[in-house]
């Protein structure tokens, strides 16, 4: 089976500028997160879809960070305005937990963003 | 903030030998999953335990699960230069819809 896209796998902006991120998550999966890995660190949730309702968005930085799942399928993370501290990988992830499964993630490999 | 800590945060060992990993966390869980991450690269799932679990094995990999000490640990046996990665720890909670919260990872480096 096709796994998670993402894209695009790299971006350079500059401060105050906007960008977005896209994911496709593996078909048939409810569930969709968005992580936040700063470089030598754990990736940090910053959203969670469940179908394309909000599960959890306590850690996303609601002043400038928003993203949405219409139809319950694909995502779209957006930074506006970004700031240096944004810098960092967007990891997209998958889950058919609450199907009859165990609830392991399947990740995309990453939007490197660098703000400058 | 992250729920699970993984010590050491690095290790190097040659070909051949174990290489072991621990993840502490603060809060009740459903699940532990163990996660492998090669540079530049997203995250594999490894395994995951339950919290009713104490030990499962895949492979060469060997996972604990301690509920009162709210620690697990992850065991590579014979280790491969392949296997050098960034591995991370991440707690399942089903009550808010399968959320996992990731450790900051051990970075291994196997010599060969």
């Amino acid at each position: 089976e096709a796994g998670v896209a993402q894209s695009p796998r790299y971006k350079i902006i500059e401060k105050r500028q906007s960008v977005a991120f896209w994911c496709n998550p593996i078909s048939g999966h409810a569930t969709l997160y968005w992580y936040q890995q700063i470089l030598g660190q754990g990736p940090k949730l910053l959203i969670q879809f469940q179908n394309n309702g909000v599960v959890d968005d306590s850690q996303l930085p609601k002043d400038r960070f928003s993203a949405e799942r219409l139809k319950g399928v694909d995502s779209t993370l957006k930074i506006q305005p970004a700031k240096l501290e944004d810098s960092a990988v967007y990891l997209c992830a998958s889950s058919n937990w609450g199907q009859g499964n165990t609830g392991e993630l399947f990740f995309g490999e990453g939007s490197r963003l660098t703000v400058l | 903030s992250q729920q699970g800590e993984e010590d050491p945060q690095a290790l190097s060992i040659q070909e051949g030998e174990n290489a072991t990993m621990n993840c502490s966390y603060k809060t009740s869980i459903n699940n532990l999953q163990w996660y492998r991450q090669n540079s530049g690269r997203g995250l594999v799932h490894l395994i995951l335990i339950r919290s009713n679990e104490r030990e499962k094995h895949s492979g060469r990999l060997r996972v604990t699960l301690d509920t009162s000490k709210k620690s697990s640990s992850l065991l590579i046996t014979a280790s491969r230069a392949a296997d050098t990665a960034s591995y991370f720890c991440a707690t399942g909670n089903n009550n808010a819809g399968n959320m996992l919260t990731f450790g900051g990872g051990t970075r291994l480096m196997v010599k060969p």
